[in-house]
């Protein structure tokens, strides 16, 4: 079972820039969720989809990020404008319902912000 | 917010001796869970425990809840050079809409 992906698997931006970081989540899984994780830390979690619908986004900086999930399969997490504080992994999860099931992560993408 | 706190922070051991980690969390949870990762990538399930559960195991791995003291510890049996690496306890807390809480991590180094 092919597992999940995502790309790039590293960007450099200057602040101010924007970027946008792709998602492919294990066939079939209806939940996808994208965290980020600052250096030493754990991952926060910050917006979790169910199929193509919101289910949380409350920790999601709404005036610089924002995210879609077209179709309830692939999905885009964007940043505009860039600031040195999300210098971090982006890292993508899928599992097969929500409830607080085993998430299956992708390999993250790493983004400096210079 | 930070729900689960690990402890220690980082662990150095020689290989085949045990490591133990512990969690601590706030609020109720429906269930805990032990993830791994490795320098570099993306994290890794390794275990599940509900609330109603106070043990588990999987391979070389024990996990054992308690919800009285809202703590879990993960222990690693005979450690190999392959088990280091970061470990993260998650919880699913109740009245959420089933996303998981990361707790700071542990780093264990597995010596050879």
């Amino acid at each position: 079972e092919a597992g999940v992906a995502q790309s790039p698997r590293y960007k450099i931006i200057e602040k101010r820039q924007s970027v946008a970081f792709w998602c492919n989540p294990i066939s079939g899984h209806a939940t996808l969720y994208w965290y980020q994780q600052i250096l030493g830390q754990g991952p926060k979690l910050l917006i979790q989809f169910q199929n193509n619908g919101v289910v949380d986004d409350s920790q999601l900086p709404k005036d610089r990020f924002s995210a879609e999930r077209l179709k309830g399969v692939d999905s885009t997490l964007k940043i505009q404008p860039a600031k040195l504080e999300d210098s971090a992994v982006y890292l993508c999860a899928s599992s097969l319902v929500g409830g607080g099931n085993e998430q299956y992560f992708g390999p993250g993408t790493r983004l400096t912000v210079t | 917010s930070q729900q689960g706190e690990e402890d220690p922070q980082a662990l150095s051991i020689q290989e085949g001796e045990n490591a133990t980690m512990n969690c601590s969390y706030k609020t109720s949870i429906n269930n805990l869970q032990w993830y791994r990762q490795n320098s570099g990538r993306g994290l890794v399930h390794l275990i599940l425990i509900r609330s109603n559960e106070r043990e588990k195991h999987s391979g070389r791995l024990r996990v054992t809840l308690d919800t009285s003291k809202k703590s879990s510890s993960l222990l690693i049996t005979a450690s190999r050079a392959a088990d280091t690496a970061s470990y993260f306890c998650a919880t699913n807390t109740r009245g959420s809409q089933g996303n998981l809480i990361f707790g700071k991590g542990t780093k264990l180094s597995v010596k050879p």
